[in-house]
């Protein structure tokens, strides 16, 4: 079974600065997908940044991009500039040859103005 | 294009009563899929639907149901409900589902409290 670590339960960070969110996950799979999704107090989950296993190239997103390390299964988000509007859950998120997404368990990200 | 939407937004029950919790997935989506989060957590994956047909189950006891109608909307059941089911339920739309990796949009949930 897929399992994903998020070993930093919070981080925070001033605002304009930059910040990375750390993921490693473990599967014998070798096509799957990964994915950041943002949850604000709102609830919504909101998803941020997908990278296809395939793709040697990490993906980005505006402000937002990843440190694909795929013989290390680690999935890592970099913010930059980070803004107030950032700041939410993060989670972690794999997906192989099913239908689930198996979720890690978070980062709380606090940014400081 | 309206997103994917779930009613109601909170809904408190006591132990052993049954519930229902309602999604709409975005225009065009044909697959549903159903999350739990429990407080603190990640949210653990229960049911997908694709054309009406279950396409996968998490590990939950069978006092959790679903079904997708025609129209693609779906409806999670959980009977005799335990304090343990409190959280907060999430629906998941695909544009496709079943063994596709199309991208998951979710909806803003619904919190259940069961006292």
């Amino acid at each position: 079974a897929q399992t994903v670590t998020q070993s930093q339960p919070e981080m925070s960070v001033q605002e304009a600065e930059t910040v990375t969110l750390s993921c490693t996950y473990d599967t014998s799979e070798s096509d799957y997908y990964l994915f950041w999704y943002k949850q604000p107090p709102s609830r919504q989950m909101i998803l941020v940044i997908r990278q296809e296993a395939y793709k040697q190239q990490n993906a980005t997103e505006n402000r937002f991009s990843v440190n694909f390390q795929k013989a290390a299964k680690s999935f890592s988000l970099k913010i930059s500039d980070s803004q107030l509007g950032d700041a939410a859950m993060y989670f972690c998120a794999f997906q192989g040859g099913s239908e689930k997404l198996v979720f890690g368990k978070g980062t709380k990200l606090t940014v400081n103005p | 294009d309206a997103g994917v939407t779930q009613s109601p937004t909170h809904l408190i029950k006591t132990r052993g009563q049954q519930v229902t919790l309602r999604c709409s997935p975005i225009s065009g989506h044909k697959s549903v899929s159903w999350y739990q989060q429990v407080l603190g957590q990640g949210p653990q994956f229960i049911f997908q639907y694709y054309e009406k047909e279950e396409r996968g189950r998490g590990n939950f006891p069978d006092r959790f149901s679903a079904r997708q109608f025609p129209n693609y909307s779906s409806e999670l059941n959980v009977n005799a409900l335990l304090l343990g089911d409190s959280a907060l339920y999430l629906c998941a739309s695909i544009r496709r589902g079943g063994w596709s990796t199309d991208t998951q949009y979710f909806g803003p949930g619904t919190r259940l409290t069961v006292l």
